[in-house]
């Protein structure tokens, strides 16, 4: 069975500082997708990267940056310079072969000014 | 390109009322899902369209909730009759192929609340 682990419920910031959200994943497939999402106070949900099992590479988009480390089963999300606008709930998603999705309980981040 | 659609965005029903839900997927996706995110947990598939066959309903409350797609394209699922813990976002997502290759998009949800 296929679970994601988001350890974090919550985490509050200064606007400016760097917020790291964790996530821990478990699966017997050899290839498998992990996602990250962002659902901000509208409710929807917001794709934010893509990755699957045999690129550990880590990769950053403007303030987003991502961890992908195979050997302990996580795949770390970093916003750098936080920002009021990066207020939301985030979920560490892992997908099957089938597409079917499995969600992490998500971690809500606040960033105040 | 027009993202997933969904309506109503809110719905307030007694229980043991029906209620039911809109999806148009992104053209050209093949690939629909319904999730259902209660308040402070992850989504959770309910149920997955391949077209306009079933593919996955394992998680789906059969005796309670059922969902079509018919033509392909358009989706609605019903409750009927909701209960107290049917209060939830109900999410739909549409992804261009099956399979974890796809990503899903999601539509903005409707809030059922079920008193």
């Amino acid at each position: 069975a296929q679970k994601v682990t988001q350890a974090q419920t919550e985490i509050s910031v200064v606007e400016k500082e760097d917020v790291t959200l964790d996530c821990v994943y478990e699966t017997r497939d050899t290839t498998y997708y992990l996602f990250w999402y962002k659902q901000p106070p509208s409710g929807e949900l917001v794709f934010l990267i893509r990755r699957n099992s045999f690129d550990e590479q880590n990769e950053i988009s403007g303030r987003y940056s991502w961890n992908f480390q195979k050997s302990t089963s996580s795949f770390n999300f970093t916003i750098t310079a936080s920002q009021v606008v990066d207020s939301a709930v985030y979920f560490c998603a892992l997908s099957d072969s089938w597409g079917k999705l499995q969600f992490g309980a998500g971690t809500q981040v606040v960033v105040t000014p | 390109e027009a993202g997933v659609a969904q309506s109503p965005r809110y719905k307030i029903i007694e229980k043991r009322q029906s209620v039911a839900f809109w999806c148009n997927p992104i053209s050209g996706h093949a690939t629909l899902y319904w999730y259902q995110q209660i308040l402070g947990q992850g989504p959770k598939l309910l149920i997955q369209f391949q077209n306009n066959g079933v593919v996955d309903d394992s998680q789906l409350p059969k005796d309670r909730f059922s969902a079509e797609r018919l033509k392909g394209v358009d989706s609605t699922l019903k409750i009927q009759p909701a209960k107290l813990e049917d209060s939830a976002v109900y999410l739909c997502a549409s992804s261009l192929r099956r399979g974890n290759t796809d990503t899903q998009y999601f539509g903005p949800g409707t809030r059922l609340t079920v008193l």
